[in-house]
């Protein structure tokens, strides 16, 4: 099984709304990610999860702010975001955080008006 | 120069052809390359990983490496229509940072 799940699949905010983004895998992988993926653009690394620990943060804004309660568990908290953070959100899971394959979920589609 | 660059699209085939997607990267520290399909709307789809020089096979993909050149392909043979979405090669190296580049849009005309 290599499912990784993301609830909500749509979200529409406000900029002044918080709200929080959650990526669940149960297949022992000890690397959780989060990408951002704007329309007809690849992938962009946002956060890097690894034993539950913060290993990289790709310069992000800090209204993005990643949690990971336990290593099954990747969350994003949203806080005062833009339009222009419309996108797609994607979690994915690897086994190590090294050079392993990435199993991604369904993803977020967020839009922040 | 960008990290990793995938031949532009978009590329159209007809059914039953061969369909050739390639990708060059630029960091010779890269240990693991992936080929992802991704139908609009939808979330990446691993097709294909090789770690090593050489070709790798699965079903109708076949997965081409050279770290020499820094050069990873992906051929898919007997085309099918279901073909028809962006490929997105990604580079990784250590700690699980991927790059991707920016896909190519393959259609499979019946």
């Amino acid at each position: 099984d290599t499912e990784v799940t993301q609830t909500p699949k749509h979200l529409v905010m406000g900029m002044t709304n918080k709200k929080s983004l959650k990526c669940e895998q149960h297949m022992g992988h000890r690397a959780m990610y989060w990408y951002k993926q704007k329309a007809k653009k690849p992938p962009e690394l946002m956060f890097v999860y690894s034993y539950e620990k913060l290993s990289i943060n790709e310069s992000v804004p800090s209204r993005f702010s990643p949690e990971c309660p336990n290593s099954s568990l990747l969350n994003l908290h949203l806080h005062a975001l833009q339009p222009e953070d419309s996108a797609l959100y994607l979690c994915a899971s690897s086994q190590e955080p090294s050079w392993e394959t990435q199993y991604f979920g369904p993803g977020t589609r967020l839009l922040v008006l | 120069q960008k990290e990793v660059e995938q031949n532009s699209g978009p590329l159209s085939v007809p059914e039953g052809a061969i369909a050739s997607l390639n990708c060059t990267y630029s960091d010779r520290g890269s240990q693991s390359f992936f080929w992802y399909r991704q139908y609009s709307g939808k979330s990446p789809e691993l097709i294909m990983f090789i770690y090593s020089n050489g070709d790798k096979e699965d079903g109708r993909f076949t997965a081409q490496l050279n770290k020499a050149s820094q050069y990873v392909s992906l051929l898919i043979r007997d085309s099918q229509p279901s073909d028809s979405a962006t490929y997105l090669c990604a580079v990784q190296g250590n700690a699980g940072k991927s790059t991707f580049g920016d896909g190519t849009t393959l259609t499979v005309k019946p």
